[in-house]
């Protein structure tokens, strides 16, 4: 069965360093998504990726955060200038995007970034 | 602001008891409704969705669950668990043609054997 797959599991930074997860959707999905829950919070939702181009954000999803579908199979999150509260575990996503309707999204295993 | 609730943030249950998780959503228009699980170790997957039709949805091992729209409700039950229902589940909403989800916090089930 497709799954949506994260990679690393667990990334330790220092604040201020660049970090990127990367996430590899399902292959025929066209909708891309990250989520995030910081520990003992509720997962909230970053960004929506269609298209080559994002198609809604977050208001945490601020200038030091960006995606990108850097080929036909990766989906990244750039963090440009971590903080400390952006430690959290990151969830990417993907659905078919099929008209007629919404899709059940997929989930990946998520990434746990630890800022230090 | 959309928000979703959910009431029970641990449950813990014997073997063969009932399960009644609570979600409830502020929103006043279309919704489509979700419950989602995260077995120790694994992927947050689907449980089961309402669209739209029967209220009442069948999900996956023997979950079900029912929209009651003037309650703004969407709760989650099984007539028996089991050990392998030990997990968290997760309540979330999507509001109209808008693919973001809403997440509730969580509830935490664990169920002794």
């Amino acid at each position: 069965e497709p799954e949506v797959t994260q990679t690393p599991s667990h990334q330790v930074t220092q604040m201020g360093q660049e970090v990127i997860l990367r996430c590899v959707p399902i292959s025929n999905h066209l909708y891309f998504y990250w989520y995030r829950q910081i520990l003992g919070q509720k997962v909230e939702f970053l960004v929506s990726f269609y298209n080559n181009e994002i198609s809604e954000k977050s208001e945490i999803f601020d200038d030091q955060f960006s995606v990108e579908r850097p080929d036909g199979s990766n989906f990244t999150l750039k963090i440009r200038s971590t903080k400390l509260e952006d430690s959290a575990m990151y969830f990417c996503a993907s659905s078919e995007g099929t008209s007629g309707g919404y899709n059940e999204q997929f989930f990946g295993p998520g990434t746990r970034l630890t800022v230090l | 602001a959309q928000s979703v609730s959910q009431h029970n943030h641990h449950v813990i249950l014997s073997e063969a008891a009932s399960l009644e998780l609570g979600c409830n959503y502020s929103y006043g228009g279309t919704v489509n409704l979700f419950w989602y699980v995260q077995y120790p170790g694994q992927h947050l997957q689907l449980l089961l969705k309402y669209f739209s039709g029967d209220p009442l949805v069948k999900g996956i091992k023997g979950f079900e669950a029912e929209f009651i729209k003037s309650k703004f409700s969407f709760n989650l039950r099984k007539p028996s668990v089991q050990w392998s229902d030990t997990a968290e589940y997760f309540c979330a909403v999507n509001v109209g043609n808008n693919r973001k989800l809403i997440w509730g916090l969580g509830t935490s089930l664990g169920v002794n054997p």
